[in-house]
Formats: C-alpha cells, structure tokens, sequence
C-alpha cells in the first residue's frame, strides 16, 4: 500500500518557539492532504485540508496564523505550528488522498508528537 | 452535515472469541463511504475495511468484517477469533460527497488472555 510519512516523530520546544512537521506521500501523488490533531484518549479532530498549490481550508476554531499550512508540492505538506505554546501539545497526524486510482484511499502518516515545554 | 457515533468508549474480550464495535452515522450525502481504523499506543492509523454506501454485499477483509445495515444507519466492526494484538483504539469514520472524513470517537478494546 501507499505510504505516508512524517518528520519529525517526536519533537520538543520551548514556548514561544516555531515548528515544523512535515507530510510525505512516498509512492503516489496527493493533490490533498488532510492535518489532524488529537488529545490523549480523544477522536482526530480535523484541523484543514490542504490542496496542492492552493490555500489550506481550516475548520471552524482553528487559527491559521498560529498553524501555517503549506502544500507546495504533490508530495509534501507542511505543518508550521508557530509561537508554540503547552496547550499546543498534542498528537499531529496527516493524512493523504491519492490523486488517481481507488478515490476513498486515504492514507495516515504515523504521527509527530509535539511537547511544548 | 456528517456524524459519526461510537457509543462503547471501551470494550474487552476474552482470546479467541469475536467482538462488535458499535458505529451509527447520520449524513445527507446520497453516496458516502464507511471506514474503520486501528490506532494502537503506538498512535499510526491503520486502515481496516472500507464499506461503500452502494455495496451490496457487507464489507469483509480476513477477520474483519462490516455489518452494513443501511436503514438502520449502523456499520459495526466484527473482529473474529480476537487476538492479543487487537487490542487497541478503534475509529469509525465516514466520508461523503465533500471528501473530507469524520471520525468518531472511538472505542478502546482490551483483549484478555
């Protein structure tokens, strides 16, 4: 199957700093990638949608200043998580749509752990 | 709108014996998709089964099966001859004409030897 992948797997910061979390499609090209983010014992909560050359789409309640999305490529999403603060500690997952083939294919990275300190 | 709702926040079952995980959906989307995931401590997402709104025939993918009762609303998980490795969180989701998946809540399984 497809794969997905995300850099970095675990990641640290200060308050107050920036970060970075990459999304890979490896094998196949994904015009949209999903960002996800989920608290200890709680579902995935949709956080946007980005679609390649174009501006992320962010759900209701999520700041987009503070979480930059970028979808330069077919492979390769990023999630800028800025001016990081505790409350932004939590479990970040992305997830990819192939272009072609099987339209309900979506495929999850395995996640990126982040602890804001 | 989408919902999807778990109503089991957690399950156990005994090695070797079967499981259902509860999941009714509501949506005003006339074609739609039914998915369900594992996600173990280690927190990847793995996809299970998937169940179109137009198939026929209940979804089914070695011991996992999906019992598809359209009327009813409700696309339970059925996890045969249970193993320890099953445990896990359990995400149902659908996804309709928009693209864009909705979980639930999910349902913690604890498989006991």
């Amino acid at each position: 199957g497809a794969v997905v992948s995300q850099h970095p797997s675990r990641v640290i910061c200060k308050s107050g700093t920036s970060v970075k979390i990459e999304c890979r499609s490896l094998d196949f090209q994904a015009t949209t990638m999903f960002w996800y983010r989920q608290f200890p014992k709680q579902s995935l909560m949709l956080m946007a949608t980005s679609n390649e050359g174009s501006k992320a789409t962010y759900e209701q309640g999520v700041e987009k200043d503070k979480f930059l999305i970028n979808h330069a490529s077919l492979t390769l999403s990023t999630l800028t998580v800025t001016s990081a603060h505790p409350e932004d500690s939590s479990f970040y997952i992305c997830s990819a749509r192939e272009t072609s083939g099987n339209s309900y294919e979506q495929y999850f990275g395995p996640g990126t752990r982040l602890t804001v300190t | 709108a989408q919902k999807i709702t778990q109503t089991q926040p957690g399950m156990f079952v005994q090695e070797k014996e079967a499981v259902t995980l509860d999941c009714t959906y509501d949506t005003s989307d006339p074609s739609y998709g039914l998915f369900w995931y594992k996600q173990p401590s280690s927190g990847e997402m793995i996809f299970l089964i998937y169940q179109g709104s137009y198939d026929q025939q209940n979804a089914t993918e070695g011991r996992y099966s999906l019992n598809f009762q359209k009327a009813r609303k409700s696309a339970n998980l059925v996890i045969s001859a249970s193993q320890l490795g099953d445990s896990a969180m359990y995400f149902c989701a659908m996804r309709g004409g928009s693209y864009i998946p909705t979980f639930g809540r999910g349902t913690s399984l604890i498989v006991h030897p």
